[in-house]
């Protein structure tokens, strides 16, 4: 079956750690997405990428840093510049680049609590 | 950036009835969509729909490109309608990436 996968589904930090989740789709999608969701709010975007070697800046990118080498993966890390990264996070692809992306579809997430 | 703004944001109904949600947004868009947030946090995909009317089930979903909002329509609820529903939108200029409202919850009572 085609789809996203991200690991770990949940993720214990201690503070000062760097942790990096996955994201791995089989869609033959060009372009990647990452997401953050606090409790109650909406999503907010943190970086994507519309092609393998390359990304950009979303909305709250500061303390994390990702990178493209494959069309298929797009891992996220959070680094301990991050001062707030208890979170649920979501990985999504959409087939083209743009400039009409298509649909976008999201893995089932990842939730990272900082102790 | 574009702004989105979905109301109500918070909707409590009786099982059977109907509902409207609404998303407004603040610039010109190539792709609109809406979503359904599950209670463990799944966002399911419910219509794809940059203009025009699609229909679903239960579900209907209008957006009128031109006067920058959409509607998404709920017949005869039930309880496992519950949830968050969210709107997100891209311009078509610019950043390609998905801008989210901060969603309507609802919650269908048996």
């Amino acid at each position: 079956d085609g789809g996203i996968t991200q690991s770990p589904k949940y993720l214990f930090r201690k503070e000062g750690q760097n942790v990096t989740l996955s994201c791995e789709q089989n869609l033959n999608h060009d372009a990647m997405y990452w997401y953050r969701q606090d409790p109650g709010q909406g999503l907010r975007l943190i970086y994507y990428s519309q092609i393998v070697n390359d990304f950009q800046k979303g909305d709250i990118a500061e303390g994390y840093s990702v990178s493209r080498e494959k069309k298929e993966s797009f891992p996220l890390t959070v680094t301990s510049a991050q001062k707030n990264p208890t979170a649920f996070y979501l990985c999504a692809s959409t087939p083209r680049s743009g400039p009409n992306t298509g649909e976008l579809f999201f893995g089932e997430g990842s939730r990272l609590t900082v102790l | 950036g574009i702004q989105v703004e979905q109301s109500p944001p918070d909707l409590i109904l009786q099982e059977g009835a109907n509902s409207t949600l609404r998303c407004n947004f603040s610039d010109s868009v190539n792709n609109l969509q809406w979503f359904h947030q599950n209670p463990w946090g799944q966002l399911i995909n419910l219509f794809y729909i940059p203009s025009g009317t699609k229909q679903n089930g239960r579900l209907s979903a209008t957006t009128v490109a031109t006067e920058r909002y959409s509607l998404l329509y709920i017949s005869s609820s039930q309880t496992t309608d519950s949830g968050v529903y969210f709107c997100a939108v891209a311009m078509d200029t610019g950043r390609r990436a998905l801008t989210f409202g901060s969603g309507t919850r609802l919650q269908v009572q048996p």
